[in-house]
């Protein structure tokens, strides 16, 4: 089966300016959840959705959004962009039995960075 | 919220000395996840464990659950280049979805 699969790879962007990144999931995952890693904070939680609903939620301004098609692709949006959201957007996919406790299958990652 | 303490931040070692990083949570976690990340890289799973006490070997790597299940660790014995990376703990955390470790950098010297 293919992995995880996110685009793009590298985005420059600058303040004020908004993103849209993707991620495909592993075939037949429904869940696709969304981090954010940097070097300060770590790896922190963003949103996860299942059947095109979000099933929970990380403590992100409302400048972060996020929305799951049919076929389980994702996108997340950063609106009005910081210098603080220049990080590595991860993006990962389960099963979806039922459970966040699921094993996280991670996509390479989108590398963002407003200047 | 919940949180996932890893120590330590930072580890050095000679090649083929031993390895451990350990992990503690505030909360009793119903299970727990460890993940590697190399250099560049983004993580991927490695274990799973659900039971007090439980104990899991994947050859050179030991992992461990507490009784109380609010700790665990990970151990590699004699390690080798390629475990270069840092390791994550992670813990469900209900509404904030998994709750990650900061992670403990492996860097090995030849």
């Amino acid at each position: 089966k293919a992995g995880v699969t996110q685009t793009p790879r590298y985005l420059i962007k600058t303040r004020g300016q908004q993103v849209t990144l993707s991620c495909s999931p592993i075939s037949g995952h429904r869940s696709v959840s969304w981090y954010q890693q940097t070097p300060g904070q770590g790896l922190q939680f963003l949103f996860e959705y299942f059947s095109e609903t979000q099933r929970n939620k990380g403590n992100f301004p409302g400048r972060f959004s996020g929305r799951q098609f049919s076929n389980s692709r994702s996108e997340m949006n950063v609106s009005t962009l910081e210098l603080g959201d220049s990080a590595l957007y991860l993006c990962a996919s389960s099963p979806g039995t039922g459970t966040i406790q699921e094993t996280q299958y991670f996509g390479p990652g989108t590398r963002l960075l407003v200047l | 919220g919940q949180q996932v303490m890893q120590i330590p931040q930072y580890q050095h070692v000679q090649e083929g000395e031993d390895f451990t990083t350990y992990c503690n949570s505030s909360t009793t976690l119903s299970n727990i996840q460890w993940y590697k990340q190399r250099p560049g890289g983004h993580p991927v799973f490695l274990i799973q464990l659900v039971k007090s006490g439980e104990v899991k070997k994947q050859k050179r790597l030991t992992f461990q659950f507490g009784e109380a299940k609010k700790n665990s660790s990970l151990h590699i014995t004699a390690t080798q280049t390629t475990d270069v990376g840092t390791y994550f703990c992670a813990g469900p955390g209900g509404a904030d979805g998994l709750t990650f470790g900061k992670g403990t950098h492996l860097i090995i010297q030849p």
